[in-house]
Formats: structure tokens, C-alpha cells, sequence
């Protein structure tokens, strides 16, 4: 159980063009996902976090605009990348926030998806 | 400011014991996580603690104490595959969830 996929796992992209990463949780029902993005050696940034239903709340720093968050389902976040820019390559992953799924752990624990690698040219 | 610390790398050699340690610093508190990351990949997790001691989970085990704001993460019987990134990260009072930077721990043969 607690189960989350990402698709697409790595893309490349031209710059300027917009690309759409999906977050599903297979088993359990999120109400609140979050997006994080990673660079090489550094740790993980929460970018935002995504509520079912609502907008999505973002981070000091992360442009809301040309980081677009779609919470339209339970089981489904989008994030788009728009306009992107050779800047933006990076290591993009979701997690899902698991509450109430009994033996999968404890109420309030993030889900990783396998995350997205994205290049920009 | 919510502030949490842990060691930049550490290196142990395969099959020994090795104690990750982190120390927190934040706006109330609801419940520590230790999560395993291999390069390149995503995190996975690895443990939950919410009231002080240890938990035990085959050969990884957590500890917290609440009152001196720190945790452990022991692993023990160290296979190659362990060699990874280990954070540690804090819910606050809000349920934000605070990131440390990461423990790159090495694993020599």
C-alpha cells in the first residue's frame, strides 16, 4: 500500500515549451499532495503543496505563474512547467500525504513518487 | 528559525553498526521521519517517531528523545546497498514537514 507514480520519469523539452508532470497515489486518497524539486547534490525545496479542490499553496521564491499545480482529484496532481528554461532542469517529485491508510504506516506520512528528470535544451 | 542539523557524510565499513544522529530546532513538534534516498532516486521512508524511545524495524532502528530535540537513526549488519542519503525531517506545529539537509552515508567494503 501507500503507493505514488509520476509519469512521465524523464523528459526532455525545448526551451520555451511547457511540460506536464502527473502525480497519482494508486492506493489511498490524497488530499494534499506536495511538489518538491532537487538539484544535483542538494537537498530537497518544497515548491508547493496541493490541495484537493483548492489552490495550491507556494513556496517563498517559486513563481505560481510558471509553476502550475491542478489538485483536480483524490488520486491526482499535475504540475506544468511553463515557458521552461534550461534553469528549470531538475530533479521535479511528488509525495502524497497518507492519512488513515491503517498497516502502511503512521497517519501523516509522505509518499514519494519515483520522481520526474527533466532537461531543458 | 526552524533549524534542523545532521552530518554530511559519514563512511562505515560493510557489516559494521553506524548511528546517524539529528538534531532539531522547531515551532512545536508532531512527529520525526527518517527517510533513505539513493542517488538519483526518490525518497523512501524509513521510520516515524512521535513519543520518546526507540523503535526497532529489522536492521534499522530510530530513536527520539523530545526533551533534548534530537534522534537517531542505527543501522546495523551494513550491506553495500546502504549507501545512500539519509534525512531527517519534522513535522511543527502546523504539520509542515522540515527537511534536513541529508547524512550521505558511504559504505566501504
Amino acid at each position: 500500500g501507500a503507493v505514488v507514480s509520476q509519469h512521465p520519469s524523464r523528459v526532455i523539452c525545448k526551451s520555451g515549451t511547457s511540460v506536464k508532470i502527473e502525480c497519482r497515489s494508486l492506493d489511498f486518497q490524497a488530499t494534499t499532495m506536495f511538489w518538491y524539486r532537487q538539484f544535483p547534490k542538494q537537498s530537497l525545496m518544497l515548491m508547493a503543496t496541493s490541495n484537493e479542490g483548492s489552490k495550491a499553496t507556494y513556496e517563498q521564491g517559486v513563481e505560481k505563474d510558471k509553476f502550475l499545480i491542478n489538485h483536480a482529484s483524490l488520486t491526482l496532481s499535475t504540475l506544468t512547467v511553463t515557458s521552461a528554461h534550461p534553469e528549470d532542469s531538475s530533479f521535479y517529485i511528488c509525495s502524497a500525504r497518507n492519512v488513515g491508510l491503517a498497516g502502511t504506516g503512521p497517519q501523516e506520512t509522505q509518499y514519494f513518487g519515483p520522481g520526474t528528470r527533466l532537461l531543458v535544451l | 528559525g526552524q533549524n534542523i542539523d545532521q552530518p554530511t557524510e559519514m563512511t562505515a565499513t560493510e557489516g559494521a553498526i553506524v548511528q546517524i544522529n539529528c538534531t532539531y530546532q522547531t515551532s512545536g513538534f508532531n512527529g520525526l521521519f527518517w527517510y533513505q534516498q539513493h542517488a538519483g532516486e526518490a525518497p523512501t521512508f524509513l521510520s516515524y517517531n512521535v513519543l520518546d524511545g526507540l523503535e526497532e524495524k529489522g536492521r534499522f532502528s530510530s530513536f527520539l528523545s523530545r526533551s533534548k530535540g534530537y534522534s537517531y537513526l542505527l543501522l546495523k549488519e551494513l550491506q553495500m546497498k546502504d549507501s545512500a542519503s539519509y534525512l531527517c525531517a519534522v513535522y511543527d506545529s502546523n504539520y509542515q514537514l522540515i527537511w534536513g539537509a541529508g547524512t550521505k552515508l558511504i559504505i566501504k567494503p
